[in-house]
């Protein structure tokens, strides 16, 4: 069966430092693949989403970025923190190829920016 | 283009009572529709999912939805809550390669 990790859990960093945090696929090939942020009361926004090693979409303007060196790894960076970053990030994964299916959520990220 | 609205933020009810949780749609083409539960600090789960057949779809924990096209609606519902059932509910639409999602509803249930 296919399973979804995140890390870290939880992350407090300072305003200025850089973040990295990961999700990988186990179970699974060639899966699409999404970043997505929760804020208190915002509902989900779309950050990334890949459909392939090294192509990444970028939906909103950010001082994010995003990688996927290798098929089942994705990853959300960032040079320098701010405030506004803070909040539950989300990576999910849905099978590849025509309209979009179910995806399937990681357990979260909570990252507070201090 | 594809957009999903969830007409209620917040919805109380009390336990045992039945619950709907509205969810409208606006799209051209056809598409596939999802309604996903989020519980405290958890990521998504998904609850159930039209995508074509029959307009009434039952999902997991005791919920159903129906989706009615002439109204572009897709709403939750749920006979006899319980206190396990509180949580973040999201209504979500297919578009393309991606899913767009409604700003949620927090079900929260009165003892």
């Amino acid at each position: 069966s296919q399973t979804i990790h995140q890390w870290p859990a939880t992350l407090v960093q300072p305003v200025g430092s850089p973040l990295s945090l990961e999700c990988t696929v186990e179970g699974t090939s060639n899966p699409n693949l999404y970043w997505y942020r929760q804020a208190a009361g915002r509902g989900l926004q779309l950050l990334f989403y890949s459909v392939g090693i090294g192509q990444i979409s970028s939906e909103v303007p950010q001082n994010l970025s995003a990688s996927r060196p290798q098929d089942r790894q994705f990853i959300l960076s960032s040079k320098k923190l701010l405030l506004s970053d803070s909040g539950f990030y989300l990576c999910a994964w849905s099978p590849r190829g025509g309209l979009a299916d179910t995806q399937y959520f990681g357990p979260g990220t909570r990252l507070t920016v201090l | 283009a594809q957009s999903v609205t969830q007409l209620d933020s917040q919805v109380p009810v009390f336990e045992e009572a039945p619950v709907e949780l509205r969810c409208n749609y606006s799209s051209s083409v056809s598409v596939y529709l999802f309604w996903y539960v989020q519980y405290p600090n958890q990521g998504l789960q998904l609850l159930l999912k039209y995508l074509s057949g029959s307009t009434l779809v039952k999902g997991i924990n005791g919920f159903e939805a129906e989706f009615n096209k002439s109204q572009t609606s897709f709403h939750l519902r749920k006979p006899s809550v319980h206190i396990s059932d509180t949580a973040e509910y999201f209504c979500a639409v297919s578009k393309g390669d991606k899913i767009i999602f409604g700003k949620g509803t927090r079900l929260h249930i009165l003892p």
